[in-house]
């Protein structure tokens, strides 16, 4: 089955740094989608990524849809406390009937003051 | 926009019972809804994809006849964890699907059973 592989699986930093995760999968998805998890909260959307090549950014967040369709990036500049958390990627195949989103294992994010 | 919500957001029942969690769309419809069920520090992990007016379409080792689930309207799907057992202590999420595939999720509902 489709599966994605997000790396690091976490990490840990000093306010300030600027963070970078990646997925990479063996199948081709057309939409690229990221979510960040809080404790005992469900997954907020960060960044929808629909065209390869897409750059987009939300804030210090910036996000890219690879040019093979088989990956994606998140970076996010000068962390601060509030970005800990847990970080999903999530591959969608973006056609009719197939509503299943295939999610990456996640990066869990902490940050030291 | 695109908010999600989940009713109740913790539940705890007595093992045997049964236990009805809802999840709404609040400011669009929502013709599939998706249900999740997530172990602690892991992923994801679907249980079933529910559209509006039809029978859900269960993933693979999910018990349909133990977690119900009803998308009366656009705007509103149910998951019934029938005749619980500890193991189903969990923590469940619901999402909706917006305009181009992205799900938005509720905030989810923990679940124990005791």
């Amino acid at each position: 089955g489709q599966q994605l592989n997000q790396s690091p699986q976490s990490m840990f930093i000093q306010e300030g740094e600027d963070v970078s995760m990646n997925c990479t999968s063996s199948s081709i998805f057309n939409t690229w989608l990221w979510y960040k998890q809080d404790p005992g909260e469900g997954p907020v959307l960060l960044i929808a990524l629909y065209k390869a090549g897409e750059l987009t950014s939300n804030g210090r967040l910036t996000a890219q849809f690879g040019i093979t369709r088989k990956d994606s990036f998140l970076n996010i500049s000068a962390s601060i406390p509030s970005d800990v958390g847990i970080y999903f990627c999530a591959g969608h195949l973006g056609i009719q009937g197939a509503q299943k989103l295939v999610f990456g294992q996640g990066t869990r994010l902490t940050i030291n003051p | 926009g695109a908010v999600v919500s989940q009713h109740p957001s913790w539940v705890i029942c007595k093992s045997g019972t049964s236990v009805k969690i809802e999840c709404r769309s609040l400011d669009f419809q929502a013709t599939t809804m998706f249900w999740y069920r997530q172990f602690p520090k892991q992923s994801l992990m679907l249980m079933a994809t529910s559209n509006e007016g039809s029978k859900a379409t269960y993933e693979q080792g999910v018990e349909k006849d133990k977690f119900l689930i009803n998308h009366a309207s656009l705007t509103l799907s149910t998951l019934t964890v029938t005749s619980a057992h500890p193991e189903d202590s969990s923590f469940y999420i619901c999402s909706a699907t917006g305009t181009y595939y992205e799900q938005y999720f509720g905030p989810g509902t923990r679940l124990t059973v005791t």
